[in-house]
C-alpha cells in the first residue's frame, strides 16, 4: 500500500521569505511524485513532478521540490515566498506513471503574510 | 479548450434520492477519475477508468456507482444518497504523467 503524509496542516511565512511544505511517503518500487495546489473553490492545479532522473524538479510559478530517496521525501521549496502563494497544497504518490491513480495527502495550508 | 468540465457545480439532495454528476473532458485522455474531497482528508479515490467501458474500484467506492460508455465523459451515480456522502467531488482526467481536475461540485445530503 502507498501512502503520503504532509506533517504540517498549516505554514505560515512571511513575503519574502522562503518556504518549505513538507512529504513524505511510502511506496513499493519506485515512486512518482506530485505536488498541486488548490485555491478556494477551485480544482486542484498540476504544479510539478518527480519520475525520474535529477533529484531536484523545478515546477510552475517558481516552484521546486527536491526527492531524498533515503529519507523518502519530496518537500516543495520555493525560494521567495509571495502572498499570492497562498492555498492549499497536496503531496501525492503513485507506483505508477499513472497521475490519476495516486494517494494524496491531507493538505498543507500555506499562508504568506505580508 | 475546456479541460475537465463538471456539471452541476452545486446540489442538495434529501437523504435517499438519487442523482448523477457528469465529467467531461476534451483533450482525448484514455484515464478518468472520480475523488471525494473531505475536510482535512485530502483526495480520495472513489472509482477510476483507464479507457471507453472500462471501470475500476477506488479507495471509497461503496455507494457509488460510475459508467464511462464514451471516451470523453465519465459519470459519477448516487443511486440512494446518505448524509455520509455530504462531500466536494472532483474529478479529473490524465494522459499519465499529468492530472487534470475539474472545478469540483459541491453536494449536501440533507
Amino acid at each position: 500500500a502507498q501512502s503520503v503524509a504532509q506533517p504540517e496542516d498549516q505554514v505560515n511565512v512571511a513575503e519574502g521569505n522562503p518556504l518549505t511544505v513538507k512529504c513524505t511517503y511510502s511506496v513499493s518500487g519506485n515512486p512518482y511524485l506530485f505536488w498541486y495546489v488548490q485555491y478556494p473553490n477551485r480544482g486542484l492545479q498540476f504544479l510539478l513532478k518527480y519520475i525520474t532522473g535529477d533529484n531536484l524538479v523545478k515546477g510552475s510559478y517558481g516552484f521546486e521540490a527536491e526527492f531524498n530517496k533515503s529519507q523518502t521525501s519530496f518537500h516543495l521549496k520555493k525560494p521567495s515566498a509571495l502572498v499570492s502563494d497562498s492555498a492549499l497544497y497536496f503531496c501525492a504518490v503513485s507506483p505508477v506513471t499513472n497521475a490519476g491513480k495516486s494517494t494524496f495527502g491531507d493538505g498543507t495550508t500555506l499562508t504568506v503574510k505580508p | 479548450n475546456a479541460g475537465v468540465t463538471q456539471t452541476p457545480k452545486f446540489r442538495v439532495l434529501k437523504t435517499g434520492q438519487s442523482m448523477t454528476l457528469l465529467c467531461a473532458q476534451d483533450m482525448n485522455h484514455e484515464y478518468m477519475y472520480w475523488y471525494r474531497q473531505d475536510p482535512g482528508m485530502g483526495l480520495r479515490l472513489i472509482h477510476y477508468s483507464v479507457g471507453e467501458g472500462t471501470t475500476a474500484k477506488g479507495e471509497v467506492p461503496d455507494g457509488y456507482n460510475v459508467s464511462r460508455l464514451k471516451k470523453q465523459n465519465f459519470l459519477l451515480g448516487l443511486e440512494s444518497a446518505a448524509p455520509s456522502q455530504t462531500s466536494v467531488y472532483f474529478c479529473a482526467s490524465s494522459w499519465g504523467q499529468e492530472a487534470f481536475f475539474g472545478q469540483g461540485t459541491r453536494l449536501t445530503v440533507v
